[in-house]
């Protein structure tokens, strides 16, 4: 069973603070992981790509990668209202040397307040 | 637009009911992907196209779900006989797919399915 685990919170944490998001994935052979951000009612936007090993940064975004623990994370800094949303994570299956499909974390509500 | 385009926004039909859904994915996406989304829960993958590959059916939770991509284009998935738990957001994604960015989707705006 190919699967990716988050916690679903929901995550408060105040205005300014990080936020640090955490994803699970079962497959080991499994080669890119994204963030999605999906606000209320809306559509899920893709926010973050990572593919090696470590850290990347983008604004105030920083995504982490560990395919020894199989673990990625998600880092936001100065956290702001605006950042309010369901951040998905999701992980590409390969299998077969095929391209595999992207299969989706349940989501962590992260609520940034005043 | 230039976007993922899906049909119709919202559907209220009566259990029993086939319905289509039908998505239009942005001009040069080779790939193609429906998720359902229930209220308050995660992205449920259901059926993957990829060019003219054999598609990845895998999620279909029964045969009465069904999904097809004419000349690697418009994708229409249907539900047959609806039951009242098919009731959930349909969402449509299109990507490029080229190993370099393999899984960024690009999402339409979803088509909310009631079964009455």
């Amino acid at each position: 069973q190919k699967e990716v685990e988050q916690n679903s919170g929901p995550l408060s944490v105040p205005e300014g603070a990080i936020a640090s998001l955490n994803c699970t994935y079962s497959d080991r052979g499994s080669q890119s992981f994204f963030w999605y951000r999906q606000y209320s009612g809306k559509s899920p936007e893709l926010i973050m790509s990572i593919y090696s090993n470590g850290d990347k940064e983008d604004g105030r975004f920083t995504a982490q990668l560990n395919k020894a623990s199989q673990y990625v994370s998600l880092l936001i800094r100065d956290s702001q209202p605006s950042d309010s949303a369901t951040y998905l994570c999701a992980v590409n299956m390969r299998y077969g040397g095929s391209q595999g499909n992207l299969i989706f974390g349940k989501g962590t509500k992260l609520s940034v307040k005043p | 637009g230039a976007g993922v385009s899906q049909s119709p926004s919202n559907k209220v039909t009566e259990k029993g009911k086939d319905v289509e859904l039908r998505c239009d994915p942005i001009s040069g996406h080779t790939a193609l992907y429906w998720y359902r989304q229930s209220l308050g829960q995660g992205l449920e993958f259901l059926i993957y196209f990829q060019g003219n590959s054999a598609p990845d059916k895998s999620g279909l939770p029964s045969d009465r779900f069904s999904a097809e991509r004419t000349g690697g284009s418009v994708s229409t998935l249907t539900i047959q006989r609806t039951q009242q738990e098919d009731s959930a957001v349909y969402l449509c994604a299109s990507s490029l797919n080229r190993l370099e960015n393999t899984g960024e989707l690009f999402f339409g705006e979803g088509s909310r399915l009631t079964v009455l």
